[in-house]
């Protein structure tokens, strides 16, 4: 079974600066099959990037995915105001079906 | 536009059933993969159930499987979860989301209640 770790738990940041978010697997993944994801409270998760590094329909290209193999990075290069969310990574194709790391909250400093 | 409507949630006693829908509109939802997703108040999302297109393969997470029951119907563009033995660890929004590996559009959600 796949386990998705991410960290840190809580990153402190400020509007402007850069945010670096960790998702660290059990065994390796496939690139394909790599996901992230921001939700805010009281709202459902929005798809950010797939395929470990191609932005969704309508991301800002503040947001951009790396990695491989069992280590991924979602950076965002400059923070706005309406970046301050959880953030979830999530794999596909490995049983169990689908899942989701722990998530990372950015908040604002 | 996608729209992706739940609904069917509710407060359930434990050892009680509850059956969500999923209402697809906006696309073809023959063509596509669905899931349940779930996430317990103040906790992160958890996967919980997959069905193929032509409901050929179905996927379940471990600490549902034996309980709880997808199913769609093409005709109806709808999805379904039949919940049944449920615990108060159930306790959760419930959202449906489209795609095989990563779910690009979600419903805003269902609120099940498992509690006595």
């Amino acid at each position: 079974e796949i386990v998705l770790t991410q960290s840190p738990g809580t990153l402190s940041l400020s509007p402007g600066e850069r945010a670096t978010l960790s998702c660290r697997a059990s065994q390796s993944v496939s690139s394909s099959y790599l996901a992230w994801y921001q939700q805010k409270p009281g709202q459902a998760p929005r798809l950010l990037i797939f395929g470990a590094s191609t932005r969704a329909t309508g991301i800002p290209d503040r947001f951009s995915g790396s990695g491989s193999g069992t280590d991924f990075t979602l950076t965002i290069s400059r923070l706005e105001p309406e970046d301050f969310a959880v953030y979830y990574c999530q794999q596909s194709g490995s049983s169990p079906r689908l899942t989701f790391g722990g998530g990372t909250k950015v908040e604002i400093k | 536009e996608v729209q992706l409507v739940e609904s069917g949630g509710g407060l359930v006693k434990p050892g009680g059933s509850l059956r969500l829908s999923c209402a697809a509109s906006g696309f073809t939802f023959s063509s596509y993969d669905m899931n349940w997703v779930r996430q317990a108040p103040g906790k992160g999302l958890e996967w919980v159930s997959s069905i193929t297109r032509s409901s050929t393969y179905i996927y379940y997470a471990d600490s549902v499987k034996g309980r709880f029951t997808i199913s769609r119907d093409n005709a109806k563009n709808s999805l379904y979860l039949q919940m049944n033995s449920l615990r108060a660890e159930d306790t959760a929004v419930y959202y449906c989301a489209r795609g095989e590996r990563e779910m690009a559009d979600w419903g805003q959600g269902t609120l099940v209640t498992v509690s006595s």
